[in-house]
């Protein structure tokens, strides 16, 4: 069984500050990890992706990876209330599967 | 623009009443899938399509089942829904291994 383990949260940040995301994975020959951001109510929609060992900047978004440590995180620098929402790791499974595995998803709370 | 579709946003049947939802895309994805997710809970892949080939997860209930006529359209049908089946219901289309494409999602209520 492929896991994807995030901590449910919620995680609160104040406005401004950097909010850290993590996910952990099981499945060691996983190459493409994935972070969606979804709102209450509302269907995901993709913030970042990432491949590579390393660092990926996309304005205020980071994802970082180390497929080593089996770990990807995401980073929100000037975190604003509207980045309150849950964030969703997800890990394309190994072996030619194509298909992404979610994890719970993390909730973040951004407060003024 | 490019986009999925599905229909309703909100549906509302009884319990054993028969429902089918639909998803459209106008993106030319390969893959299609359906996922159920219940509250504070991660999306579970109920089925997906590559092409034509159906692939059921295994702890898929029988209860569902579904249809893809074209490259465009699919649909999700619950031949006999439980209260346990409350649940927003999302369409996703993808490339092999490219980010998914989420639909609005319907939000499903049974009485």
């Amino acid at each position: 069984q492929k896991e994807v383990e995030q901590n449910s949260g919620p995680l609160s940040v104040p406005e401004g500050a950097i909010a850290s995301l993590n996910c952990t994975y099981s499945d060691r020959g996983s190459q493409s990890f994935f972070w969606y951001r979804q709102y209450s109510g509302k269907s995901p929609e993709l913030i970042m992706f990432i491949y590579s060992n390393g660092d990926k900047e996309d304005g205020r978004f980071t994802a970082q990876l180390n497929k080593a440590s089996q770990y990807v995180s995401l980073l929100i620098r000037d975190s604003q209330p509207s980045d309150s929402a849950t964030y969703l790791c997800a890990v394309e499974a190994s072996g030619g599967s194509y298909i992404p595995t979610f994890g719970r998803g993390t909730s973040l709370i951004v407060h003024p | 623009d490019a986009m999925v579709i599905q229909n309703p946003r909100y549906q509302v049947t009884q319990f054993g009443k028969p429902v089918t939802l639909s998803c459209s895309q106008t993106l030319n994805h390969n893959v299609m899938y359906w996922y159920q997710q219940k509250s504070s809970q991660a999306p579970k892949l109920l089925f997906h399509y590559y092409d034509k080939d159906f692939n059921n997860e295994a702890d898929t209930p029988d209860n569902f089942q579904s249809r893809r006529p074209n490259t465009s359209f699919c649909f999700l049908d619950i031949r006999s829904p439980g209260l346990g089946d409350a649940a927003m219901y999302l369409c996703a289309t993808s490339s092999p291994g490219a980010p998914l494409h989420f639909g609005n999602g319907t939000r499903l209520t049974v009485t």
